[in-house]
This record gives C-alpha cells, structure tokens and sequence, in this order.
C-alpha cells in the first residue's frame, strides 16, 4: 500500500533563502507526482505536476525533483518570501488507480516565512 | 472562468439531519472528486467520478452518498449527519489526456460542523 510522507511538518526560515521540502513515498512504481499549496482557510492550488518519466519540473521560482528509485520528491523554492508561507502537500495516485485520478496525500510541510 | 466552486461555504447541523453540498466546475472536466480534511489526517478521498453518470467510492464513503447527472456538477449527499462528519469539504475536478486524468483543481471547501 502506497504511503507518502512529508518531513519536517512545519518549517521557519528568514525572508531570502533557499530551502527544500520533501515528499517520500514506499511504492515507486508511481504514475505522476503533485505538489499543491494551501493557504489558512483555503483550497489547494496546483503548483507543480511531475510525470514519472520527467526528473523535474520548473514553474518560476519553483522547482520539484522526482527520484522514483529513492522513493523521493523535492519542490526546491528559491529565494523565499513571506507570500511563500502556506502549507504545501504532495500527491500520487496508488498503484493500479492512474487512470481513475484518486490521490493519496501527504500530511503536508507549513512553512513559515519570516521578514 | 469560475474554476471549481462549492456551496454553501459554511453549514452547521444537528445529528440525524441531511443536508447536500454542491460542486460546479466550467472547465469542461471529466473527472470530480470529493475529499474531507481533517486535522491529523490529511486529505482523505470520499467519492469521486470518471464521467457524467458514473461514481465510485474512494477511502472513507460510508455515509455519504454522490450523484453526477450533469457533468459540471458533483453532489455529495449526508443522508443522516453524525459529530464524526465534522470536517472541512473539498470538491476538485481534473481533465483527461490519453495517458489518464491531469493535475486536479480544487474548490474553495466548505465548512460542516455537526452537533
């Protein structure tokens, strides 16, 4: 059974610096890998969606990785500003389920972004 | 372009009472979904649809019920609300490619507190 894992749960840097959030998973026979942000009292919005055949994926300061062999997605966000803080969650479809769009969650990282 | 949007917004019930959330999206997608969110437990997958007149059930079904007549509309249904239904409710929508549904837009959720 397909297990995602998001370390840390809460993350605080300053205004400026670069930092990474990880997304593990148990199974790696995955179709396609996304990372989502929600904001206090919101939806999620879709940030970045990495096929299983692509190592990564760019959307501006935005950047995720996918290492199916390690079990791992990184979303590498440079330059980091308070608009930043959020909760960010990461997602895949259980093996078997591609075609039918049912996700699986992580527990999502909330990054804070200090001034 | 509306996106995905859910009524009503904010709902409080008393147990054994019914009550449905609506989901409408203008995106022309074929697939819908419903998720709860809970604190400590994520996104969890309730029901969701391939097409128009088809569903499924995803993780945690019991107690709900879904309809999809129109293909822009998913309704999720409480037949007899329970304090355990005490969440916060999602709606999302994908495409279809050929190799199966694309990244999901969510709703803006809607708030059920059950007394």
């Amino acid at each position: 059974k397909q297990e995602v894992t998001q370390i840390p749960a809460a993350l605080s840097v300053p205004e400026g610096e670069n930092l990474v959030l990880n997304c593990s998973f148990t199974d790696s026979a995955i179709y396609n890998l996304q990372w989502f942000r929600q904001d206090p009292g919101k939806g999620l919005t879709s940030l970045l969606l990495i096929q299983s055949s692509q190592r990564e994926q760019t959307s501006g300061r935005l950047n995720a990785s996918l290492d199916k062999s390690s079990g791992r997605s990184t979303l590498y966000i440079a330059a980091s500003q308070p608009g930043d803080s959020a909760t960010y969650l990461c997602a895949l479809p259980p093996r078997g389920y591609s075609n039918t769009g049912k996700l699986i969650f992580g527990q999502g990282t909330t990054l804070q972004v200090k001034p | 372009n509306a996106g995905v949007t859910q009524t009503p917004k904010f709902r409080v019930l008393k147990t054994g009472q019914s009550m449905t959330l609506l989901c409408a999206q203008d995106m022309n997608h074929e697939y819908m979904y419903w998720y709860r969110q809970d604190p400590g437990m994520g996104l969890r997958l309730i029901h969701y649809s391939v097409g128009e007149g088809t569903t499924a059930k995803g993780e945690v079904p019991d107690g709900y019920n879904v309809s999809r007549l129109k293909k822009q509309n998913f309704l999720l249904g409480l037949e007899s609300a329970a304090p355990s239904q005490t969440s916060v409710y999602f709606c999302a929508s994908s495409y279809s490619t050929a190799g199966g549904p694309h990244e999901q837009y969510f709703g803006p959720g809607t708030r059920l507190t059950v007394t």
